[in-house]
């Protein structure tokens, strides 16, 4: 089944843990991304990658890393994770060509909640 | 400043009847807009999509109409069904190299639709 993956579902950590939510698609996807989910915000871009070791910033990087070693994986890492990263976390992938990279495909979702 | 929005955070209508949800945008260079569906606890899904260079796009129930030059979109679900109760999150595309950001998705607030039976 064509899917996207994210782990965990669900995360509580403290302020200042290290932490990395993993996200992996199976569907030979180039481009991969990051968002949060905030109430009243909607989604935000956090980073994204057009194709293997190839990333950049979205609209709110501030805090998190990622990394794109192979095509399929795309973990998010919070070095040091504060409250205000508490949110609801999507990862999703695309084809990567024209109008088809809109067309996302999404993950479950990561609830994080920094303490 | 915001770039997509929609102005309703909820919309109520019966079962059977007409479903309008809108969306306004500001930047006069985007191109490419979309519309996505989401369950709780689930990740949004891919609706609709429509060009800039059309006026409307069909799929089964759901059409999306584009005008331009009052940068407004809406999507139109006909007959509403209590199955379509979902949050729908209007997206655009940014033109290349706007911001840097490649023409990434600019995603609005989501309006929660809610069908009756």
């Amino acid at each position: 089944e064509a899917q996207v993956t994210q782990n965990p579902r669900y995360l509580i950590t403290v302020t200042g843990k290290k932490l990395t939510v993993t996200c992996s698609q199976n569907m030979n996807h180039e481009y991969m991304s990051w968002y949060r989910q905030d109430p009243g915000l909607g989604l935000r871009q956090i980073y994204y990658s057009m194709n293997v070791e190839v990333t950049d910033k979205g609209d709110v990087p501030e805090g998190y890393k990622v990394s794109r070693k192979e095509k399929r994986n795309f973990p998010l890492i919070l070095e040091s994770p504060s409250p205000n990263q508490t949110s609801l976390y999507f990862c999703a992938s695309s084809p990567g060509q024209g109008q088809r990279r809109e067309k996302l495909f999404f993950g479950s979702g990561t609830q994080l909640s920094v303490l | 400043d915001q770039q997509v929005k929609q102005n309703s955070p909820s919309l109520s209508v019966q079962e059977g009847r007409i479903s309008i949800l809108n969306c306004d945008y500001t930047n006069s260079m985007f191109d490419y807009f979309l519309w996505y569906k989401k369950y709780p606890a689930e990740g949004p899904t891919f609706l609709i999509s429509i060009s800039s260079i059309k006026d409307k796009n069909e799929d089964g129930r759901f059409t999306v109409f584009l005008n331009k030059s009052a940068k407004h979109l809406s999507l139109h679900i006909v007959p509403s069904q209590p199955g379509d109760s979902a949050v729908y999150f209007c997206a655009a595309r940014g033109e290349v190299n706007y911001g840097g950001s490649q023409g990434n998705l600019i995603f609005g607030k989501g309006t929660k639709l809610s069908v009756k039976p």
